[in-house]
């Protein structure tokens, strides 16, 4: 059973740093992953998606890496600001399904 | 452009009272449907999905049913709420590709 982490649960940062967010899943088999971003109370904005052969994906100041055989991801977020403050989460899709298993999220909060 | 939209927003039922909840794609034909619950400190979670009208597939046992009576219509029910289906639901859906998903704004759901 696919199971998908990740760490830290919540993080604070002040603006300006460079922050990795991790996520790692326990079957290797996966045919993508993806990074979200959820603002309170709304619904998820797809941010990067990573297909199994691929390494990383960049999309401005983020880039997400992929290691499939270690099972893990980072999302790297460049000079942060207060308006990346949100909830992140990765899923993985797993080969022949059209179903994403999701991680619990690393809440951010970025302060001026 | 895609759009998904949900509604209502939120919503408070009483225990017993029976649910309604409609998602409806627009801008795209044929699209993969897809019902989550994200609970109160945990991570969304599959319950139905829908590769075509009338074709719906459940991934996790309960009282909650799903229907979809036209290409771009995907309506979550219950005859009788019970106070573990409180939670804040999202819709989502996906191109027949097995992409990206794309999120509604979700529904907020109350049940006392």
């Amino acid at each position: 059973k696919q199971e998908v982490t990740q760490i830290p649960a919540a993080l604070s940062v002040p603006e300006g740093e460079n922050l990795v967010l991790n996520c790692s899943f326990t079957d290797s088999a996966i045919y993508n992953l993806q990074w979200f971003r959820q603002d309170p109370g709304k619904g998820l904005t797809s941010l990067l998606l990573i297909q199994s052969s691929q390494r990383e994906q960049t999309s401005g100041r983020l880039n997400a890496s992929l290691d499939k055989s270690s099972g893990r991801s980072t999302l790297y977020i460049a000079a942060s600001q207060p308006g990346d403050s949100a909830t992140y989460l990765c899923a993985v899709r797993r080969y022949n399904t059209d179903k994403l298993i999701f991680g619990t999220g690393t809440r951010l909060q970025v302060f001026p | 452009s895609q759009t998904i939209h949900q509604w209502p927003a939120t919503l408070v039922q009483p225990v017993g009272s029976p649910l309604s909840l409609e998602c409806t794609v627009e801008g795209t034909s044929n699209p993969n449907l897809y019902w989550y619950r994200q609970a109160a400190g945990r991570g969304l979670q599959l319950l139905f999905y829908s590769v075509g009208i009338g074709q719906i597939s459940s991934e996790v046992p309960q009282n909650l049913s799903a229907s979809r009576p036209q290409d771009r219509q995907f309506i979550l029910s219950s005859k009788k709420l019970l106070l573990s289906d409180s939670g804040f639901y999202l819709c989502a859906w996906s191109g027949r590709v097995r992409e990206t998903q794309y999120f509604g704004p979700g529904t907020r759901l109350l049940v006392l």
